[in-house]
């Protein structure tokens, strides 16, 4: 069964961290993609790569970055933690023309 | 500016009716479009997905419609169990994959079924 997996389910950070999100895919996929999800806004997409090495903002991208030195993964690095990024960020994979798979999500909270 | 609109945030339906979701589209390159829905604390699972050469795709259950003239699209599901409810995303997409084939997603509807 394919897979997209992120590292942690919850976390909670305090304000200026740096906080780091992992995700990894195991279907060879190209493409990999950040999104937040808030209510009443949707998903919103942070960061996307094509390829290793590559990154491209996406709509959101302040206040974020991201890193894809494997294939396999794709890290969302926040780099000093404030309370709007309160959110539940989604990370997804896809390939033609399988569509998109989603992680489970990470629920993270900055206090 | 939106190209993805789902204008109801929810639905409620009852147990064994028809639940009916709708999205509309402002992008005419749009040629490939999805719906997935996502339960709390769980990532979006894809549900199923509609080219624009064909204005019916069904699996099951579930339905959906695209009228391009209109830019609009519906799930339909026949009929609708409590296990149903979920917040229902739809997607677009144009040229899809690679570099042109980001998906655009609508704000989502929350349907609730009620037994």
């Amino acid at each position: 069964d394919v897979k997209v997996t992120q590292s942690s389910r919850y976390l909670v950070k305090r304000t200026g961290e740096k906080v780091f999100l992992e995700c990894v895919q195991d279907m060879d996929h190209e493409n990999m993609f950040w999104y937040r999800q808030d209510p009443g806004l949707g998903l919103r997409l942070i960061y996307f790569s094509y390829d290793v090495k590559m990154k491209e903002k996406g709509d959101i991208p302040e206040g974020y970055s991201v890193s894809r030195e494997k294939k396999e993964r794709f890290s969302l690095i926040l780099e000093s933690a404030s309370t709007n990024q309160t959110s539940m960020y989604l990370c997804a994979s896809s390939s033609i023309p399988s569509g998109y798979t989603f992680g489970s999500g990470t629920r993270l909270t900055v206090v | 500016d939106q190209q993805v609109k789902q204008n109801s945030p929810s639905l409620s339906v009852q147990e064994g009716r028809i639940s009916i979701l709708n999205c509309d589209y402002t992008n005419s390159m749009f040629d490939y479009f999805l719906w997935y829905k996502k339960y709390p604390a769980e990532g979006p699972t894809f549900l199923i997905s509609i080219s624009s050469i064909k204005d019916k795709n069904e699996d099951g259950r579930f339905t959906v419609f695209l009228n391009k003239s209109a830019k609009h699209l519906s799930l339909h599901i026949v009929p609708s169990q409590p296990g149903d409810s979920a917040v229902y995303f739809c997607a677009a997409s144009a040229g899809y994959g690679g570099s042109q084939g980001n998906l655009i997603f609508g704000k989502g509807t929350k349907l609730s079924v009620k037994p």
